[in-house]
C-alpha cells in the first residue's frame, strides 16, 4: 500500500465548479499534512497547511480527519489559473528529520 | 519566489557519469532536503541536511550522497549514473520547526542518456 495515495485524475471542471480532491494516508504515526500545488514543469508549492480543525484560504478549504486518515482540499469557484496538480503530502518526523512522502498527485484542468 | 535557488537547471550525462548538483537555502534555513521526482511520480525523499550533517535517508542507495556547508548551502552527488536518474531534482529549505513547512527550488533536470 502506498504511503499516500490520491485520485490521479485529471478532473475537468468548467469555470465556476466546485472540485474536492481526497487523499489517504497509511502511517498514523504522521505528524503534519499540507496541500502542495505544482504547475506544469515547475516546482511544488506550498498551498496550504492542513489542521485537525480545518482551515481555510479564499477559496480553498483543507480538512484532516486523523481517525480515518484522511485528507481533503475543497476549491470554490474554480478560475482557469487553478489548472495544476495538487500534491498531498504527510510529514513524518524520523528523529530530528522531517521526511515529506508525497502523493502522485491530482491534475486539475479547468476550462471555459 | 521562495529564495531557494538551484543549478544547473538542466543537465546532459551520460552513463556511468557522475553529477553534482547545488542548492542555496532560504535565508536562515538551516535545513535542506532534496527530492527526487520521476515524470507523472510525485516527489520522492532523498536526504535531508541538518548543521551540515545527514538528519535522515530515504530509499536510495549509497551512490546518492550529499554536503551541507556552514552557509546552510547543499551539494547533492550522484556517481555511475543510471539511466532511471533522469528526472527532475528538487531542493527543499526549512526551519526545523514543528510546522516543517519545506519551500522549494527550481529543480534540476537530469537527463542522462
Amino acid at each position: 500500500r502506498k504511503e499516500v495515495e490520491q485520485d490521479p485524475g485529471p478532473f475537468n471542471v468548467p469555470e465556476g465548479a466546485t472540485v474536492a480532491f481526497n487523499c489517504t494516508y497509511s502511517n498514523s504515526a504522521s505528524q503534519s499534512f499540507f496541500w502542495y500545488r505544482q504547475d506544469c514543469r515547475k516546482e511544488p508549492k506550498l498551498l496550504m497547511s492542513v489542521y485537525s480543525s480545518g482551515n481555510e484560504d479564499g477559496r480553498f478549504t483543507a480538512q484532516l480527519n486523523r481517525a480515518s486518515q484522511y485528507i481533503s482540499l475543497l476549491i470554490r469557484d474554480s478560475k482557469l489559473s487553478d489548472s495544476a496538480t495538487y500534491l498531498c503530502v504527510v510529514n513524518l518526523p524520523t528523529g530530528t528529520a522531517s521526511k515529506l512522502t508525497f502523493g502522485t498527485g491530482t491534475r486539475l484542468q479547468v476550462t471555459l | 519566489e521562495t529564495g531557494v535557488t538551484q543549478s544547473p537547471t538542466h543537465l546532459i550525462k551520460t552513463r556511468g557519469q557522475q553529477v553534482t548538483l547545488r542548492c542555496s537555502s532560504q535565508s536562515g534555513h538551516n535545513t535542506v532536503s532534496w527530492y527526487q521526482q520521476a515524470l507523472g511520480q510525485g516527489p520522492q525523499f532523498i536526504f535531508q541536511y541538518y548543521r551540515e550533517e545527514e538528519n535522515g535517508r530515504g530509499n536510495f542507495p549509497p551512490r546518492f550522497s550529499g554536503l551541507q556547508f556552514p552557509n546552510y548551502s547543499s551539494e547533492l552527488n550522484v556517481n555511475a549514473l543510471e539511466l532511471d536518474d533522469s528526472a527532475l531534482y528538487l531542493c527543499a529549505s526549512s526551519l526545523p520547526s514543528e510546522s516543517f513547512e519545506q519551500y522549494f527550488g527550481p529543480g534540476t533536470r537530469l537527463t542522462v542518456t
